[in-house]
C-alpha cells in the first residue's frame, strides 16, 4: 500500500529565516506530487504541484519555491520567510486512475512564523 | 476562476439525524467530485468521490451529483458525535490538481 510522509511536523521560525519542508511517498512509482496551505480561517490553497521529477507548476506567486530530486520525493523551501507565510502545509499525491486521481494528503506540518 | 462553494457553517445536528452538506462549482468542464472529512489539527481524509449524475452510496455516507446544477451534495445517515468535524468538497478536471471549497463545519450533539 501506498504511504506518504512528511516531516516537520511542527515548527517555529523567525521573519527571514530559511524553510525546508520534506516529503517522501512509499509504495507507487511516478505520482503526481502537490504542497497546498491552508491559513487560518482560509481553505485549502494549492500551491505547486509535479508530474515528474524536476517538473514543478506554481499556481500562487510568492517568495515560496518547490523542487523534486526524486521521483518520489517533494521539497518546499523558502530563502526567506514572512509572516504571512504562517498556516498548515499538506503534502499529497496522487495517481491512481482507477480512483479518478483522488489526492492524498500527508499529516501536515504546522509552520508558525514570528 | 474556478471556485468551489461551500457554507462555512456549523451546521448542527442532533445524534442519529441526517446531516446534508453542499457544495457548487463553477467550472462546467469539472469530471471529478470529491468529499474530504478534516479533523481539527489534522490532514484531510477522503469519504468518497463521484464522477457520474446520481447518488453514490458508501455506508453512511451518499455524495448526489447534479452536474446540469453543478451541485454536489454529501449526506450522512445516522449522524454520530465522531463525525464533528470540517467536511471539504473538491473538483476536478482529467489531469489537474483538485480545487477545494473552504469546507463546512458539522457538529453532531448527543
Amino acid at each position: 500500500s501506498q504511504t506518504i510522509h512528511q516531516w516537520p511536523a511542527t515548527l517555529v521560525q523567525p521573519v527571514g529565516s530559511p524553510l525546508s519542508l520534506e516529503c517522501t511517498v512509499e509504495g507507487t512509482s511516478n505520482p503526481n506530487l502537490y504542497w497546498y496551505r491552508q491559513a487560518a480561517g482560509r481553505g485549502l490553497q494549492l500551491l505547486f504541484y509535479s508530474v515528474g521529477i524536476g517538473q514543478i507548476s506554481s499556481e500562487v506567486p510568492q517568495n515560496l519555491s518547490a523542487s523534486r530530486p526524486q521521483d518520489r520525493q517533494f521539497i518546499l523551501s523558502s530563502k526567506k520567510l514572512l509572516l504571512s507565510d504562517s498556516g498548515f502545509y499538506l503534502c499529497a499525491w496522487s495517481g491512481d486512475t482507477s480512483k479518478r486521481n483522488t489526492i492524498y494528503f500527508g499529516e501536515g506540518s504546522w509552520l508558525t512564523v514570528v | 476562476q474556478k471556485e468551489v462553494e461551500q457554507n462555512s457553517g456549523p451546521l448542527s445536528v442532533p445524534e442519529g439525524a441526517i446531516a446534508s452538506l453542499n457544495c457548487t462549482y463553477s467550472d462546467r468542464g469539472s469530471q471529478s467530485f470529491f468529499w474530504y472529512r478534516q479533523y481539527s489539527g489534522k490532514s484531510p481524509e477522503l469519504i468518497m468521490f463521484i464522477y457520474s449524475n446520481g447518488d453514490k452510496e458508501d455506508g453512511r455516507f451518499t455524495a448526489q451529483l447534479n452536474k446540469a446544477s453543478q451541485y454536489v451534495s454529501l449526506l450522512i445517515r445516522d449522524s454520530q458525535p465522531s463525525d464533528s468535524a470540517t467536511y471539504l468538497c473538491a473538483v476536478n478536471q482529467a489531469g489537474t490538481a483538485l480545487i477545494f471549497g473552504k469546507g463546512t463545519t458539522l457538529s453532531v450533539s448527543s
